[in-house]
């Protein structure tokens, strides 16, 4: 079954702080990993897209990486903001001719001063 | 190039009432989805369309749910005979390929039946 499980489901760090949200998945056959920022009553917006031969990708403060051996990512995000604080989404797609989106649940960031 | 529009950005609806959610998908962009999130849940995909087609609507539930992307025009999911547990916010992507390629969220519909 096709899955993608993300940790922490919540954290809360303080602003200026670094973290490292985890996603994991069982998807087959593989074909892109994505990362989305969703602010609170606000749609997905990409943050980085990665294939299955690419190992990291960035985007200003935040930095994907993919273990396609383990299936496993992580998104890094350094020097918080309190503009940081949203749900963070692992998405995996499937190369299949159908829809081939798997979403993960999301990890909620709180970043306080 | 304007981004995916949906409207209306709220809807409210009383039981037994017809929902109807419009997205219009980014210019050259053919391919759009549907996807629902409930409070404190993750997305759940609904269908996914490409001009005059439904190539996947496995997210669908059987009834009152229906979903078009007409040739002219934007796409429509309507939500027939609306019960309390629709109340959700729903939320469309599009993509100019397949979904190989990057998918374009819109702002979502927040319905709310009352």
């Amino acid at each position: 079954k096709n899955q993608v499980e993300q940790s922490p489901q919540s954290l809360i760090i303080l602003e200026g702080k670094n973290c490292t949200l985890q996603c994991n998945y069982t998807v087959s056959p593989f074909s892109n990993l994505r990362w989305y920022k969703q602010d609170t009553g606000r749609g997905p917006v990409s943050l980085t897209i990665m294939t299955f031969s690419e190992n990291t990708k960035s985007n200003g403060r935040y930095t994907a990486t993919l273990d396609a051996d383990t299936k496993q990512s992580s998104l890094h995000i350094t020097a918080s903001q309190l503009s940081d604080s949203a749900s963070y989404i692992c998405v995996v797609s499937v190369r299949q001719a159908g829809t081939a989106l798997i979403f993960g649940k999301g990890t909620t960031l709180s970043v306080s001063s | 190039n304007a981004g995916v529009m949906q409207n209306p950005r709220h809807l409210v609806r009383r039981r037994g009432q017809e929902a109807r959610l419009r997205c219009s998908p980014m210019k050259g962009h053919s391919h759009v989805y549907w996807y629902r999130q409930l409070p404190e849940e993750g997305l759940k995909f609904m269908v996914y369309l490409q001009k005059e087609n439904i190539i996947d609507e496995s997210g669908m539930p059987k009834e009152r749910f229906s979903a078009e992307f007409p040739k002219e025009g934007p796409s429509i999911l309507r939500i027939q005979q609306v019960v309390r547990g629709d109340s959700a916010a729903y939320f469309c992507a599009s993509s100019p390929t397949s979904s190989d390629t990057e998918a374009f969220f819109g702002q979502g519909t927040r319905l709310t039946v009352v």
